[in-house]
């Protein structure tokens, strides 16, 4: 089934300690994109691509990087973790066509101790 | 900006009863799309419904409808026959038609307890 795979489920890092979350899709959407959830919020958009086209949301920490290295993959690196930033991260793909949605991945959520 | 409100934090119903989700938003665009999303506890989001705004028809999908207020900027959800596997967050989001408006904005949600 295509779909969106986020890895791992689970990730404990150290404060300060650099992390990459990954991201892959069957679906070969052109869009994909990186948010942080956390608990009883909404999802907060960090970034997202266009193709290679990297868009990066305004309020979005220096902290968060991103990197697209091909239509099926797509990483989400904190360079330094502090304890604000656990929360859950989800990856999302689409279509350009507005009206497609989108289609989640199962999220990972970070812990900073 | 478009922003999406949603001010019921949490809601509740008992199983095989109706519940109406609220959600209203803020734009200066004619044309776009509305989503109501569900996120189990600890799963993944997923699509329930969507609505194109130039459709007057109100989407509906099984057991979920939509009630789109164009005039009002209202885009309420509503459940019937509310089943167990009913209890998530539902998300309100809306979507631009504007090229290069990829993103989705979100509200708040609204935890849905489905009581036996």
């Amino acid at each position: 089934d295509a779909m969106v795979i986020q890895n791992p489920r689970y990730q404990v890092t150290q404060f300060g300690k650099p992390v990459t979350l990954s991201c892959s899709q069957t679906l070969n959407h052109n869009v994909m994109y990186w948010y942080q959830q956390k608990s009883s919020q909404a999802p907060k958009l960090l970034f997202h691509y266009y193709d290679k086209d990297f868009n990066n949301e305004a309020d979005t920490p220096d902290n968060f990087q991103s990197r697209r290295p091909n239509t099926s993959f797509c990483f989400l690196d904190i360079r330094s973790p502090g304890l604000g930033d656990a929360a859950m991260y989800l990856c999302a793909t689409s279509t350009r066509q507005t009206g497609a949605g989108y289609t989640f991945g199962s999220g990972t959520r970070l812990t900073v101790v | 900006a478009q922003t999406v409100t949603q001010s019921q934090p949490e809601m509740s119903v008992q199983e095989a009863e109706t519940v109406t989700l609220s959600c209203t938003y803020d734009t200066s665009e004619s044309d776009y799309y509305l989503f109501w999303y569900k996120q189990p506890p600890s799963r993944q989001m997923i699509l329930v419904i969507r609505q194109e705004a130039y459709k007057q028809q109100n989407a509906t999908e099984n057991r979920f409808s939509v009630n789109f207020q164009k005039a009002a900027k209202s885009f309420s959800l509503k459940i019937s026959d509310s089943q167990l596997g009913d209890a998530a967050m539902y998300f309100c989001a809306y979507r631009s038609l504007k090229g290069g408006s990829e993103k989705l904005v979100f509200g708040k949600g609204t935890k849905l307890t489905v009581n036996p």
